[in-house]
């Protein structure tokens, strides 16, 4: 199916455990992006990616890895995961800066 | 650092009448704007965008309006309807801007009451 998929949908994870979340695109769109959604801040971007094997943090990259191998997939781990990073995390992509950027279903994440 | 700001967390407006979110940026590099629209559970997807060449985008129902010397783009949703009823958020990414990332307001929730 084309489009971008996250995987999974939901996840708990005991504090301290590491994490990956997935993410696929199949546009081959250049640029892709993580953002965690919370209350009361909006969307902040985590880390971003401009090209297989060039990435950059964002605004909240503290206690996140990202690799980016293949232009499809972007994963995101959680090295030492911490309440605080209880969340949704969304995905994205985007062919250009003037164009749409399209979201993943997203990923909720619960660390107890 | 707010860079994008949306000032009202939530809004109320009756079904048919006129909705208007509005959207504050502070960086002047901010060339290309983009309102996204976010229901429980589910990805945001995009609704309208506009270039900084432009101070106005209409698609159906959904105008933006972007006013540079102020630093304001505003949503406006003529008529509304229930179905409206969901967060929007404003984004702004820049040309010269690292990655091509879109930096996103904090949202506003909109209720279309009947």
């Amino acid at each position: 199916d084309a489009g971008i998929t996250q995987s999974p949908r939901y996840k708990i994870t005991e504090t301290g455990r590491q994490v990956t979340l997935m993410c696929h695109q199949t546009w081959s769109h250049s640029y892709m992006f993580w953002y965690r959604q919370d209350l009361g801040h909006g969307l902040r971007l985590i880390y971003y990616s401009a090209a297989a094997d060039i990435t950059d943090k964002g605004e909240v990259p503290d206690g996140y890895v990202v690799s980016r191998s293949k232009t499809e997939n972007f994963p995101l781990t959680l090295e030492s995961a911490t309440r605080s990073q209880t969340s949704v995390y969304f995905c994205a992509s985007r062919d250009s800066w003037d164009t749409e950027a399209f979201f993943g279903q997203g990923t909720r994440l619960t660390v107890v | 650092d707010q860079q994008v700001k949306q000032n009202s967390p939530s809004l109320s407006v009756q079904e048919g009448r006129i909705s208007i979110l509005n959207c504050d940026y502070t960086n002047s590099m901010f060339d290309y704007f983009l309102w996204y629209k976010k229901y429980p559970a589910e990805g945001p997807t995009f609704l309208i965008s506009i270039s900084s060449i432009k101070d106005k985008n209409e698609d159906g129902r959904f105008t933006v309006f972007l006013n540079k010397s102020a630093k304001h783009l505003s949503l406006h949703i003529v008529p509304s309807q229930p179905g409206d009823s969901a967060v929007y958020f404003c984004a702004a990414s820049s040309r010269t801007g690292g990655g091509n990332k879109l930096t996103f307001g904090t949202g506003t929730q909109l209720k279309v009451e009947l």
